[in-house]
């Protein structure tokens, strides 16, 4: 079964900070790594994903993760926070052997303080 | 990019009453939609994945006589609350994959109904 833990329910960082936010997996086999941010009464927007190649995965928004297999980890960072970043940010994780269902960790709140 | 419409985004009923939520993927075929539940300050929980001319897939836990999900074409998925109740009370998202697409492929969401039964 997968799953994953978000280490950090919420992180207050000021403005024009980095931020990075901790995620690690867990699964029998090869997985597909995702992170989506949630604005307040929205769905998920997708930020980034890792299917294969390269461990280094940029996406929107200035946002980059970093998947590291021996570690199980997927951590999302930013070198730069704006005040519009201020929303929760959730990990998923999916993979063939659960026929391909998102699994989402407890997501993290980032609150950006001027 | 592919766009997810989620319709109504509020909705407030009384108890005892059903609520029909509807997920449309506006360009594209969804072969597959899920449906997702969140309770405030928390993460999504898959209620169920459906399939398009198929039955619905009920995760643990889930009420299948509560939470009818309807998938009658491609571009459109239905979650009915039958009966709802105060508990009911929730954000409930859909999400699709594009047909046409790896299995790999990034869901599309939609933005969400927040349900208040009173």
């Amino acid at each position: 079964a997968q799953s994953v833990t978000q280490l950090d329910s919420q992180v207050p960082v000021f403005e024009e900070a980095p931020v990075e936010l901790r995620c690690n997996y867990s699964s029998s086999v090869s997985v597909y790594l995702f992170w989506y941010v949630q604005y307040p009464n929205q769905g998920l927007q997708l930020l980034l994903k890792y299917l294969s190649g390269s461990t280094l995965v940029k996406g929107i928004n200035g946002f980059e993760a970093e998947f590291n297999k021996s570690q199980t980890s997927f951590h999302l960072r930013k070198p730069s926070v704006h005040i519009s970043d201020t929303a929760e940010y959730f990990c998923a994780v999916s993979d063939q052997a659960a026929g391909n269902k998102l699994t989402f960790g407890g997501g993290t709140r980032v609150l950006v303080k001027p | 990019g592919a766009v997810v419409s989620q319709h109504p985004s509020r909705v407030i009923c009384k108890s005892g009453t059903s609520v029909k939520i509807e997920c449309r993927s506006l360009d594209f075929q969804a072969t597959t939609m899920f449906w997702y539940r969140q309770f405030p300050k928390q993460s999504l929980m898959l209620m169920a994945t459906s399939n398009e001319g198929s039955k619905a897939t009920y995760e643990q836990g889930v009420e299948k006589d509560k939470f009818l999900i309807n998938h009658a074409s491609l571009t459109l998925s239905t979650l009915t609350v039958t009966s709802a109740h105060p508990e009911d009370s929730s954000f409930y998202i859909c999400s699709a994959r594009d047909g046409q697409t790896k299995y790999n492929s990034p869901l599309h969401f939609g933005n969400g109904t927040r349900l208040t039964v009173t």
